[in-house]
C-alpha cells in the first residue's frame, strides 16, 4: 500500500465554520507534511510531523492547527478562515524524517473552498 | 536555503517529440532532487529521484534526469512524449532537513 488517503476530496466553508481534513498512510512513515497550494503556484510547506512531533511549522496562522494522533493519521483543523485561504491542501509522509533522501509520497488534496 | 529554478513556465511539444524541462538549484552540498508531475486538481506524482551515485537516473513513465553538478542543474528528458504526459511538472530540491523545496513548475502541452 503506497497510498495517502485525504478526506474531504472537496470542502466548502464558511468564514465562521470550523472544519478539519484528514490524512492517512499505512507506509510505516514517520515524517507527514502539510502543504498548501494555489491555483498555478508550485505546493508550498505548512507544517511537518516527525515522529508525531511538530517539526516545522512554516509561521502558519493559528486558524490552522495541526495534530497527529498516531503515527498513521494527521489532521489539519481548520476555523476562522479567510477567502484568501482556498487553495488545495496536500498531504505528503516520508519514510524517516532527518533522512533527506527519503521521497515524499502525497494525497490527492482536498480543494478548499472558503465562502 | 535551498531554491529551485525551472525556467521555462510553459513548453508546448508534438506528440512523439522528444522533451527536456530545465531544472536550476542551489545549495552548498549536494542535495536531493525530484521531479513530481502533477495532472490539474490531483496530487503529485514521483517521477524520479537523484541521491547520490550514477548521474543519469530512470524513473516511471519513460522519464530520465540528469544530475550535473558543474551545471547545478538536473534536467528531465523524455525521448518521445505522449499526449498523457500533458501536465504540471515540478523539480524539487532537499537539504538536510525534511523540507521539500519545489520549483514554479513547468506547464506542458501536447500537441496531436
Amino acid at each position: 500500500d503506497t497510498e495517502v488517503t485525504q478526506t474531504p476530496k472537496h470542502l466548502v466553508m464558511g468564514m465562521t465554520n470550523k472544519k478539519s481534513l484528514k490524512c492517512e498512510q499505512h507506509m510505516g512513515h514517520r515524517a507527514m507534511y502539510w502543504y498548501k497550494q494555489k491555483a498555478k503556484k508550485p505546493p508550498e510547506l505548512m507544517f511537518v510531523y516527525s515522529y508525531e512531533k511538530l517539526s516545522i511549522n512554516e509561521s502558519v496562522p493559528s486558524r490552522f492547527s495541526p495534530e497527529c494522533p498516531n503515527s498513521s493519521l494527521l489532521n489539519l483543523h481548520l476555523h476562522a478562515l479567510q477567502p484568501e485561504d482556498s487553495a488545495l491542501y496536500l498531504c505528503a509522509s516520508s519514510q524517516d524524517p532527518g533522512q533527506g533522501s527519503a521521497e515524499a509520497f502525497f494525497g490527492q488534496g482536498t480543494r478548499l473552498t472558503v465562502v | 536555503a535551498q531554491s529551485v529554478t525551472q525556467p521555462d513556465i510553459h513548453i508546448t511539444v508534438s506528440e512523439g517529440a522528444s522533451l527536456e524541462l530545465r531544472c536550476n538549484y542551489s545549495y552548498g552540498a549536494t542535495p536531493y532532487l525530484f521531479w513530481y508531475v502533477q495532472s490539474p486538481g490531483q496530487g503529485l506524482q514521483l517521477l524520479l529521484k537523484y541521491f547520490s551515485g550514477d548521474t543519469l537516473v530512470q524513473g516511471i513513465k519513460g522519464f530520465e534526469a540528469e544530475f550535473k553538478r558543474s551545471q547545478s542543474s538536473f534536467n528531465l528528458r523524455k525521448p518521445s512524449v505522449h499526449w498523457s504526459d500533458a501536465a504540471e511538472y515540478f523539480c524539487a530540491v532537499q537539504g538536510g532537513s525534511e523540507k521539500l523545496v519545489f520549483g514554479k513548475g513547468t506547464k506542458l502541452t501536447v500537441n496531436p
